[in-house]
């Protein structure tokens, strides 16, 4: 059975810091694109950044550019979100995605 | 970006009767290497979106087969031949043609 298991999620002030961690089970962990998608409260989807295979690609949708990092460990079977000077407009629930298999996400709230 | 526009936001229906979902994207989501990056998600209530289709028509498994994509280009369909009360829930369309992947706005289906 394939399992994304989200966790570092939480609370931040605008401009901190947060890092997101995704355990990934039952996949081929180091040949698996991996990405991030978040949905803002009662809002759709974006798909924030993504990975490929052996890290050395990695892409971004704009409002994220320079702020977030995506990184993997492929010994550890884990995909990482570095998330920096956060605003109120990052609160949203991040989900780990790889293909057709998500994870359950983590809830990211920036507020004062 | 390109940008994914999908009719209608809301979609009432009859339990048994069929529903269908436009999506349509502002570039033609062929590839270069002849391929069209296009999914259906499926998000229930209270839970992490769920892949149903991939590249325009290929169901997932365990995706029952009353769900059928079409479309070719800029213009896709989900199908719903029969709604079951399990279908209520937001779809999304979703094209990985281009960086950044992008989302339609999604459409609700609930039950009449």
């Amino acid at each position: 059975e394939v399992q994304l298991v989200e966790s570092g999620g939480g609370l931040a002030r605008p401009g901190e810091f947060l890092r997101l961690s995704c355990a990934a089970s039952g996949i081929t962990f180091s040949i698996s694109w991996m990405g991030w998608v978040r949905q803002a409260p009662g809002k759709g989807l974006e798909w924030v950044a993504t990975t490929n295979p052996d890290g050395n690609q990695k892409a971004y949708v704009d409002s994220v550019k320079g702020r977030f990092t995506i990184s993997r460990d492929n010994t550890k079977n884990s995909v990482y979100l570095q998330m920096k000077s956060l605003t109120t407009e990052d609160t949203a629930v991040y989900y780990c995605v790889s293909g057709a298999h998500w994870g359950r996400g983590a809830l990211v709230t920036v507020s004062s | 970006d390109v940008g994914m526009t999908q009719s209608p936001l809301s979609l009432p229906v009859t339990l048994g009767q069929p529903a269908s979902i436009s999506c349509r994207s502002s570039q033609s989501l062929v590839h270069s290497d002849g391929n069209t990056y296009l999914n259906w998600f499926q998000q229930r209530p209270g839970q992490s979106p769920r892949r149903l289709i991939y590249m325009v028509s290929n169901r997932d498994s365990g995706v029952p087969d009353r769900f059928t994509g079409s479309g070719s280009g800029t213009d896709f369909t989900l199908r719903i031949s029969r709604v079951e009360a399990e279908d209520v829930g937001v779809y999304y369309c979703m094209q990985y043609t281009q960086w950044p992947h992008t989302f339609g706005q999604g459409t609700k289906l609930e039950i009449k």
